[in-house]
């Protein structure tokens, strides 16, 4: 069953630029992901999907400061001109046999 | 725009059933796969099922034990039933559909505590 992993937690810096990595497990590189956001108090929200050659659709309203980028194993999530509401718990998530798999989630700090 | 929303009781008593419901507004629910899904601080995001309009469902196995979802196609609403329910099923409770791969829509979540 595919393993998505990602580190617990990442900052940067008001109007900066951030990259967040999803890493799948051996085996599964080729698998499409899908990221989320978690502001505090609320539900997810689905930013976009993702899939091994880097192409990415967004979601509803989703503004142009997310995209998405691919290699290898590795699903990234780039943040730029960040702002305070950025500042949320992002996760990654895929499809593997026939269930649903999440990773741990990173939570975001805008400093 | 597709909109969910969770409803339900908030606390229930250790042993007795947990039931929620959610309401799909802005489209319509067939032809989607809705799936329920629950969040603790301990364990993260956590699957707990899902079922078509059709009513062909599939559950996490280590609580298909406890877990039955349904739909009601005339509503568009489907609904959670999680019985023998201990503290450990304190959590924030969602609903979703998936297209294709993604969970595309989330519902907002209902906090249902598990406490005598």
């Amino acid at each position: 069953q595919v393993v998505v992993t990602q580190s617990p937690t990442a900052s940067a810096s008001l109007g900066a630029s951030v990259n967040l990595t999803c890493t799948l497990s051996s085996g599964h590189s080729k698998y499409a992901i899908a990221w989320h956001q978690q502001q505090p108090e609320k539900g997810p929200r689905y930013l976009l999907r993702l899939n091994r050659d880097g192409s990415h659709i967004k979601g509803d309203g989703i503004p142009d400061r997310f995209s998405g980028s691919s290699s290898g194993a590795e699903r990234y999530l780039t943040i730029s001109r960040l702002q305070s509401e950025d500042e949320a718990d992002y996760y990654c998530q895929t499809w593997g046999t026939g269930i649903p798999a999440f990773g741990g989630g990173t939570k975001l700090t805008v400093l | 725009q597709v909109q969910l929303r969770e409803s339900g009781p908030g606390l229930v008593r250790p042993s007795e059933t947990l039931s929620l419901t959610c309401t799909v507004s802005g489209g319509s629910i067939s032809g989607y796969c809705w799936n329920w899904i629950r969040q603790t601080p301990g364990k993260g995001l956590e699957w707990i099922g899902y079922i078509y309009d059709s009513g062909s469902t599939y559950y996490n196995r280590s609580l298909e034990s406890r877990v039955t979802i349904s739909v009601d196609t005339s509503k568009n609403q489907f609904s959670l039933k999680l019985n023998s329910v201990t503290a450990a099923d304190t959590a924030l409770y969602f609903c979703a559909r998936v297209k294709d791969i993604e969970f595309d829509y989330w519902g907002q979540g209902i906090l249902v505590t598990v406490s005598s």
